[in-house]
C-alpha cells in the first residue's frame, strides 16, 4: 500500500543539537510539506517542495533547514537555531501543487522534544 | 492569514447533526478539510473547488461559499468514530492550504 512514512516517532533533543526527522512516499506525488503542530495552533507550514532539488520557505522556516535529492524523500533538520523546536511534526505530499488544488496525505508524524 | 473556525469544540451524543464553519478574510479557490485524531495522522476528507458546490459522502458532506469566503462541513448522525479535531486548510490562489486552528468534536454515546 502506498503511504508516508515518517521517522522516528519519538526524538528527543539536547539543548545546540540539530537533529533530522525523515519523510519518505511511495505515492509517486510531486509535491512535499512539512508543518508543525502545536496545541490550540492547528498546523503550521515550515517548508515546501513541489519538484526534486527545489524547495520553498513557508510560514514558520527560521531554524529549520530541508533537502529534495530524491522525489520520494524530504528530510527536515531542525537545527539549533531554533529557539522552541519541542513540536509535533507532520510531513505531507500531494500531487503537483502548481497544477491544481488537491487533497493531502500526512504521515502519522514524529514528536520532538529538547531536553 | 489563517481561517477561523468556529465553533472550536463541540460534544455531542451519538446521533446527533453538527456544523463547523470555516471563514477565511481573503478570496478563496478552494478549501480542504481533514480529520485528527489525538496523536495521529490528519485524514484527509474532501476539497471543495470555488463555485459553490458542496460535496460529501455518506454522512459527513461540506459546501463552500466563495462569495462569503466560508465552508460548512455538515456531519450528520454521528457516530463515536466522528470524534476527533477537524481542520479547513483555504487556498487563495497559491495551491497551498492555510489550516485553521481546528475543532474539537466528541461524540458520548
Amino acid at each position: 500500500d502506498g503511504g508516508i512514512t515518517q521517522s522516528p516517532k519519538y526524538l528527543f533533543r539536547k539543548e545546540g543539537q540539530n537533529v533530522t526527522l525523515s519523510c519518505e512516499q511511495n505515492l509517486n506525488h510531486d509535491a512535499m510539506y512539512w508543518y508543525r503542530q502545536d496545541p490550540g495552533q492547528g498546523l503550521r507550514l515550515i517548508y515546501y517542495s513541489q519538484i526534486v532539488n527545489d524547495f520553498q520557505k513557508g510560514d514558520i522556516a527560521e531554524g529549520y533547514s530541508v533537502s529534495r535529492e530524491k522525489k520520494e524523500s524530504f528530510p527536515l533538520t531542525v537545527t539549533s537555531a531554533q529557539k522552541n523546536p519541542t513540536a509535533f511534526y507532520l510531513c505531507a505530499s500531494s500531487l503537483n501543487s502548481g497544477t491544481g488544488s488537491y487533497g493531502y496525505t500526512f504521515g502519522s508524524g514524529t514528536r520532538l522534544t529538547v531536553v | 492569514q489563517q481561517p477561523v473556525q468556529s465553533p472550536q469544540a463541540v460534544i455531542l451524543r451519538e446521533g446527533e447533526d453538527a456544523v463547523i464553519n470555516c471563514s477565511s478574510s481573503k478570496a478563496l479557490y478552494s478549501v480542504h478539510w481533514y480529520r485528527q485524531k489525538h496523536g495521529e495522522a490528519p485524514v484527509f476528507l474532501m476539497i471543495l473547488l470555488k463555485g459553490g458546490e458542496q460535496k460529501g459522502h455518506e454522512k459527513i458532506s461540506a459546501s463552500f461559499n466563495e462569495k462569503k469566503q466560508q465552508s460548512s462541513l455538515y456531519l450528520t448522525a454521528s457516530q463515536l468514530s466522528y470524534s476527533g479535531t477537524y481542520f479547513c486548510g483555504t487556498e487563495s490562489g497559491s495551491y497551498i492550504p492555510t489550516f485553521g486552528r481546528g475543532t474539537s468534536l466528541i461524540v458520548h454515546p
